[in-house]
């Protein structure tokens, strides 16, 4: 168990609807990455926020939001959604810092959209 | 920019045969890099690491060294187990600006016994 605990584990939707990923950080680390898991695209980096603050972009599309909340928890917000959004969701964790490198993932979310 | 470049898979061994996985990446300067497993139906593990020029990161019996001289993080096992088999991540970390991880495009372990 790596500490850090997406909601839900899966999700089933259709086209067009909007849907919300959770994700809470290891207790002590501040920054949140989020990751998309698709069979073209392989694992890609979509947003990294640090501290509540949007730290940095990947390939995110401009349907895709993000936020981190006063107790750290993020969000993924994904709208309008295409049958290419299906995918595996994760969040990673990081303390972040001088000789801090790790990454902790959590189990993911698993995105169908019909 | 970053890149890993990973083997193709999927990669059929016998249960106790030696495992070597091949990882090369293109990065400025001195990359963290790491090896990531998610066993199916899981999210990733962090299995090693490694943050400089000719470490040996290890776990598990799994080991891999940083090598600067051919950019490469190769992942090697001695003698794998059935419980091995699940998809093999190198993925790796830039020193400066983005800190998101770069991954490669994964390798499958199917480990026969």
């Amino acid at each position: 168990d790596s500490g850090v605990t997406q909601t839900p584990k899966h999700l089933i939707t259709a086209t067009g609807q909007r849907v919300t990923l959770r994700c809470s950080p290891r207790s002590g680390d501040l920054s949140v990455y989020w990751y998309q898991q698709s069979l073209d695209q392989g694992l890609q980096f979509l947003i990294q926020y640090y501290n509540g603050e949007e730290r940095a972009k990947g390939n995110i599309l401009e349907r895709f939001s993000a936020q981190q909340f006063p107790d750290l928890h993020s969000e993924l917000n994904l709208s309008s959604l295409e049958l290419g959004d299906s995918a595996l969701y994760f969040c990673a964790s990081s303390v972040e810092g001088a000789g801090a490198d790790t990454q902790y993932f959590g189990p993911g979310t698993r995105l169908t959209v019909l | 920019g970053n890149s890993v470049t990973q083997m193709e898979g999927p990669v059929t061994l016998s249960e106790e045969a030696f495992l070597t996985i091949n990882c090369t990446y293109t990065a400025t300067g001195y990359p963290s890099l790491f090896w990531y497993v998610q066993y199916p139906g899981e999210g990733l593990q962090l299995l090693l690491k490694a943050t400089k020029a000719d470490d040996k990161g290890s776990n598990k019996g799994f080991e891999a060294t940083y090598r600067k001289e051919t950019t490469s993080f190769h992942l090697e096992k001695g003698s794998v187990q059935v419980s091995d088999s699940a998809v093999y991540f190198c993925a790796l970390r830039a020193p400066t600006g983005r800190r998101a991880l770069t991954f490669g495009s994964g390798t499958r372990l199917q480990v026969q016994p």
